[in-house]
């Protein structure tokens, strides 16, 4: 149990286009969700918490008019990438908090987007 | 968040127990500590999480010591398959609170 999904596992957009990424959670109810990004041989990096029907709270740099988070139910968000840039280019991993359970965050598999 | 401090880098041959030290000196006390393991282009999964002095589950064992000021991570007869890079992390309320992720340990095995 507590699997989280990312949808697409990999894009490849132009730049200046927007793109879509989802995080579900697929058998449990997530009342808070996070995305990271990770760029090649470094750590995640927090952007944002997003919360079940609320506004994200975004990490010190992070363009929440660029990093668009929506959080409209209790099994999906989403992170919009909007006018993307190739230094956009990044490993975008999510992360779920099990509304029953306090003890550990569920990870998604990641999504890998390159902006040409 | 407490700052944890890893070794970049750990290199072990099969059949070999791995222990894997985190210092963290500003360990609160409503902190626990968690471990994740990463394989490239994967996210972190969870290995183990403790408060206190040993914990075990069938992945590895966690030594804390009485003070918390640091943490070991016990891998037992590692494998070619263990080669990841592996976090510690230290947080209040882990599920529900942004994880503060360090550099990690890569940890590299060798046949």
């Amino acid at each position: 149990g507590a699997v989280v999904s990312q949808h697409p596992s990999r894009v490849i957009c132009k730049s200046g286009t927007s793109v879509k990424i989802e995080c579900r959670s697929l058998d449990f109810q997530a009342t808070t969700m996070f995305w990271y990004r990770q760029f090649p041989k470094q750590s995640l990096m927090l952007m944002a918490t997003s919360n079940e029907g609320s506004k994200a709270t975004y990490e010190q740099g992070v363009e929440k008019d660029k990093f668009l988070i929506n959080h409209a139910s209790l099994t999906l968000s989403t992170l919009t990438v909007t006018s993307a840039h190739p230094e956009d280019s990044s490993f975008y991993i999510c992360s779920a908090k099990h509304r029953d359970r306090g003890d550990e965050q569920y990870f998604g598999p990641g999504t890998r987007l390159t902006v040409t | 968040l407490a700052k944890t401090t890893q070794p970049i880098s750990m290199d072990s041959y099969e059949g070999q127990e791995v222990n894997i030290t985190c210092s963290h000196n500003n360990i609160a006390t409503n902190d626990y500590i968690t471990w994740y393991q990463q394989f490239p282009s994967q996210g972190p999964r969870f290995i183990i999480q403790g408060y206190k002095t040993k914990v075990t589950n069938e992945v590895a064992s966690l030594f804390i010591p009485a003070d918390r000021k640091s943490s070991t991570l016990s891998l037992p007869r590692v494998s070619l398959s263990d080669t990841a890079v592996y976090y510690c992390l230290v947080a209040p309320n882990p599920g529900n609170t942004p994880l503060v992720f360090g550099k990690g340990t890569r940890l590299s095995v060798i046949a």
